[in-house]
């Protein structure tokens, strides 16, 4: 059974760092392209970027509203996806899934998604 | 790149049809057969619902349904059901760096 865990997520001041993780298991992680997903209070969901996965040559890329800010990496010999989210603003505030696309290249959908953790980012 | 424009709203009586729009540019949806759909409940996670355009996953009920024309896609909901009330979401492969996601439509049965 594919299962995808978040965690990390908490309450952090702006301009403050925060890193999320994302424990996979049930399927053989590193050939797979892996995906983060935010959602703020209240509102839809916005793509945060993603990563591909090994067959691919793990190589990332990320929506323009994190980009430079944000980084995904993955340690494939622990299946673990990361979110390394440095010099947060106030509308970063959301929760954050990751999410599973089901090739190891773009990010044509995502099949299994996790239950999410709470990033709150307020002074 | 803009977001994929859906519907604030939809809603329908139980045993009726609904159909949500996706709309976006033929640099998206209308480029490529991969618009998927998504249906979230509240406090819950998204659920993949419909992948490539068409494909349900398994156990997904086949009263759902996909379909494209042009830079359009659509989510069918036929026999509604009380619990198809939710907000449901498309997303759509805009290229090898990008995805672009829908709004969301909260559908209400009535």
């Amino acid at each position: 059974e594919v299962q995808l865990v978040e965690s990390g997520g908490g309450l952090v001041q702006p301009g403050r760092s925060l890193k999320l993780s994302c424990t996979a298991s049930g399927f053989t992680f590193g050939d797979y392209a892996m995906s983060w997903v935010r959602q703020a209070p209240g509102k839809g969901l916005e793509w945060v970027g993603f990563i591909r996965g090994k067959p691919s040559g793990g190589t990332t890329e990320y929506a323009a509203s994190v980009k430079g800010r944000f980084t995904i990496s993955r340690d494939d010999s622990k299946s673990i996806a990361y979110l390394q989210m440095n010099s947060l603003k106030t509308e970063d505030t959301a929760v954050y899934y990751c999410a599973r696309v089901p090739y190891s290249s773009g990010p044509y959908y995502f099949d299994y998604w996790g239950q999410g953790t709470l990033v709150t980012v307020s002074s | 790149q803009s977001a994929l424009t859906q519907p604030p709203s939809a809603s329908g009586s139980p045993g009726q049809s609904v159909t949500i729009s996706c709309t976006g540019t033929s640099g998206d949806v209308g480029g490529y057969n991969y618009v998927s759909w998504y249906q979230q409940h509240p406090g819950k996670a998204p659920k993949l619902m419909i992948y490539e355009v068409t494909k349900r996953p398994s156990g997904v009920p086949d009263r759902f349904s996909g379909s494209k024309s042009g830079n359009t896609a659509s989510l069918t909901v036929s026999g509604l059901q009380a619990e198809d009330e939710a907000d449901y979401y498309c997303i759509s492969y805009a290229g090898s760096t990008n995805a672009l996601f829908g709004g969301g439509t909260k559908l209400t049965v009535l």
